[in-house]
């Protein structure tokens, strides 16, 4: 079945280190992204990446940074320098750019740092 | 600043009460308009979404919505609610293809 991997779904971290989640998808998307979700704020764009070796910062980027040198990968780590990492974590993807379409989600990791 | 505004945070019904949740955005232009869905424990799903065309959309599970470009808004509705609609609903806007710009969400509970 088609469709977006993230891994792992819970992650616990100790305070100060880096740690990079997971995103990987066989829809043959182009457009992968990165969102943050946290209680009443609904989801924040970090990163997105709309072709291979091309990514560009979202709305809330400090503290994170990304890679894209696969077309069916797009990692996120977070690193010390977020203040506050702890959050649910969702990577979308679209086929595409210039396409009418919705985007696909994964089920999201829980990162926990204590 | 541009945004997605969903104005009701938490909404409690009885089931077979009727729904509406709001959802306005400020972007300009052309945008496609979109309501997800994220039952407990689950991933985010699309109800419906609107590109062009006829402004009022038919979704999953019985769920419609209206876009009306005039008050820049795309409210959510279904006439009869059931207890497995509990799940938080959030509208998201693309003013261009490659950005999808979220709402904080609504958390509907549907008491049996």
């Amino acid at each position: 079945d088609g469709g977006i991997t993230q891994s792992p779904k819970y992650l616990f971290r100790k305070e100060g280190q880096n740690v990079t989640l997971s995103c990987e998808q066989n829809l043959n998307h182009d457009a992968m992204y990165w969102y943050r979700q946290d209680p009443g704020q609904g989801l924040r764009l970090i990163y997105y990446s709309q072709i291979v070796n091309d990514f560009q910062k979202g709305d809330i980027a400090e503290g994170y940074s990304v890679s894209r040198e696969k077309k069916e990968s797009f990692p996120l780590t977070v690193t010390s320098a977020q203040k506050n990492p702890t959050a649910f974590y969702l990577c979308a993807s679209i086929p595409g750019r210039d396409q009418n379409t919705e985007a696909f989600f994964g089920q999201g990791t829980r990162l926990t740092v204590v | 600043a541009q945004s997605v505004s969903q104005h009701n945070h938490h909404v409690i019904l009885s089931e077979a009460a009727s729904l509406e949740l709001g959802c306005n955005y400020s972007y300009g232009g052309t945008v496609n308009l979109f309501w997800y869905v994220q039952y407990p424990g689950q991933h985010l799903q699309l109800l419906l979404k609107y590109f062009s065309g006829d402004p009022l959309v038919k979704g999953i599970k019985g769920f419609e919505a209206e876009f009306i470009k005039s008050k820049f808004s795309f409210n959510l509705r279904k006439p009869s609610v059931q207890w497995s609609d509990t799940a938080e609903y959030f509208c998201a806007v693309t003013p261009n293809f490659n950005k999808f710009y979220f709402g904080s969400g609504t958390k509907l509970n549907v008491k049996p």
